[in-house]
């Protein structure tokens, strides 16, 4: 088990341009979230996947945000037009959700994308 | 958005020493959760309870999910330098599709050796 991984563990870009991030869950979690954390905070909910589904997106996350997770494995952030209030540490989670309501599930995180818009 | 309370922000406490860390909120949560994270690193889970009134440890950890379902506690005893970090409790309703997080801001802990 080789854990949740992120690609890249840094990244800085100007204002306006486009990046997107990588998440690998663990192999055969069915679910993967997407948070936010800035500095003193704890992380906020963005969106996530349960397979290829997207099925619940935060407020929070802007139309200049676009999650996929087109074949039910890994994931991509994408950020488009970044402003300085995009700079945050990008974390992904993966779980194993049972099928039937009420199943316990454990979200396991991973290393976190570091963005800094300059 | 909402977030759970965590106080105080920050505790320092002595080598070996016993340290209790409570987590409130307004809302009911099926499922409480103790992660830390260090700088730099994503949270790590500590320890995860799934019923009221649950009291589960992990080493020196200890958790327990309240009776209403509104807070949780985490003990960590013997306290030694590598429990330095932040520590953050998180709910979560467990209900149809919502199974997201909610976390407080954390409790950065020092110990002084």
């Amino acid at each position: 088990d080789t854990g949740v991984s992120q690609d890249p563990r840094h990244k800085i870009t100007k204002r306006g341009q486009n990046v997107t991030f990588r998440c690998d869950p663990i192999s055969e979690h069915n679910r993967l979230y997407w948070y936010r954390q800035t500095l003193g905070q704890g992380p906020e909910f963005l969106t996530y996947f349960q397979n290829e589904a997207q099925l619940e997106k935060s407020r929070l996350l802007s139309d200049r945000f676009s999650a996929e997770r087109p074949k039910g494995s890994f994931s991509t952030l994408e950020i488009q037009r970044t402003e300085q209030g995009d700079s945050a540490m990008y974390l992904c989670a993966s779980s194993f959700r049972r099928p039937g309501t009420g199943a316990e599930e454990t979200q396991y995180f991973g290393p976190g994308t570091r963005l800094l818009v300059l | 958005g909402q977030q759970l309370n965590q106080s105080p922000q920050s505790m320092f406490i002595q080598e070996g020493e016993d340290v209790s860390m409570n987590c409130t909120s307004s809302s009911i949560f099926n499922t409480w959760l103790w992660y830390k994270q260090e700088p730099g690193e994503g949270p790590v889970l500590l320890i995860a309870l799934y019923k009221a009134g649950e009291l589960t440890s992990n080493g020196r950890l200890t958790a327990q999910f309240g009776i209403t379902r509104k807070d949780s506690f985490l003990n960590i005893s013997a306290s030694i330098p590598s429990d330095v970090g932040i520590y953050f409790c998180a709910g979560q309703v467990r209900a149809g599709a919502n199974s997201k997080l909610t976390f407080g801001k954390g409790i950065t802990l020092s110990v002084r050796p």
